[in-house]
């Protein structure tokens, strides 16, 4: 299956300060990226849909001036969260869909984030 | 909005025992339905995706099954491992990726 990497795998910030994310696909081009976020012990939740070269879409409830989306090019696309407090600690995951997003789906290993 | 619902929530067997996980959607005007794996802390791995217009789809010791118009998937993994043992999750696809909760396996040596 096609390969999504994420960076860091895991990040420790103290509160206030601004943590980036990375999403990339190896070997595919991804127009398109999904961001979601993970609870322990609870299931996925999308955050925003990140789309190449337009702004991203954001689901109800996120703040996107909390959580800025880029996506710069065909490969990558970035997750900021901005003055991150503790209750932004979770587990952050995306995706990438091969060939649009009716297409399978593949996985980042995921980032651990932790806000002191 | 799509809610999808997974039961049970775990599953404790021994190991050779075959595994029925169940999934249920309540928007039937889907693209495709996914299956995923997960370990404790990990990113999940895509296990099979099944089109719409797809009734089954295996790959080694798993099949899986979509009635669309009843809104559900079985996920069935034969002769089951301690490997095994991890949290599936199902996905249903109308553009966006709706998740259910999850079935946390547990296959005992």
């Amino acid at each position: 299956g096609a390969v999504v990497s994420q960076h860091p795998s895991r990040v420790i910030c103290k509160s206030g300060t601004s943590v980036k994310i990375e999403c990339r696909s190896l070997d595919f081009q991804a127009t398109t990226m999904f961001w979601y976020r993970q609870f322990p012990k609870q299931s996925l939740m999308l955050m925003a849909t990140s789309n190449e070269g337009s702004k991203a879409t954001y689901e109800q409830g996120v703040e996107k001036d909390k959580f800025l989306i880029n996506h710069a090019s065909l490969t990558l696309s970035t997750l900021t969260v901005t003055s991150a407090h503790p209750e932004d600690s979770s587990f952050y995951i995306c995706s990438a869909p091969t060939g649009g997003g009716y297409n399978e789906q593949f996985f980042g290993p995921g980032t651990r984030l932790t806000v002191l | 909005k799509q809610e999808v619902t997974q039961i049970p929530a775990a599953l404790s067997v021994p190991e050779g025992e075959n595994l029925v996980l169940n999934c249920s959607f309540t928007d039937s005007a889907i693209y495709n339905l996914q299956w995923f794996r997960q370990d404790p802390g990990k990113g999940l791995t895509s296990l099979l995706l099944i089109q719409s217009s797809q009734r089954e789809q295996t790959s080694g010791r798993l099949n899986a099954s979509l009635d669309k118009s009843s809104g559900r998937s079985t996920l069935y993994i034969a002769a089951s491992q301690p490997g095994d043992s991890a949290t599936y999750l199902c996905a249903v696809n109308d553009y966006k990726l709706s998740f259910g909760a999850g079935t946390t396996v547990t296959v005992r040596a």
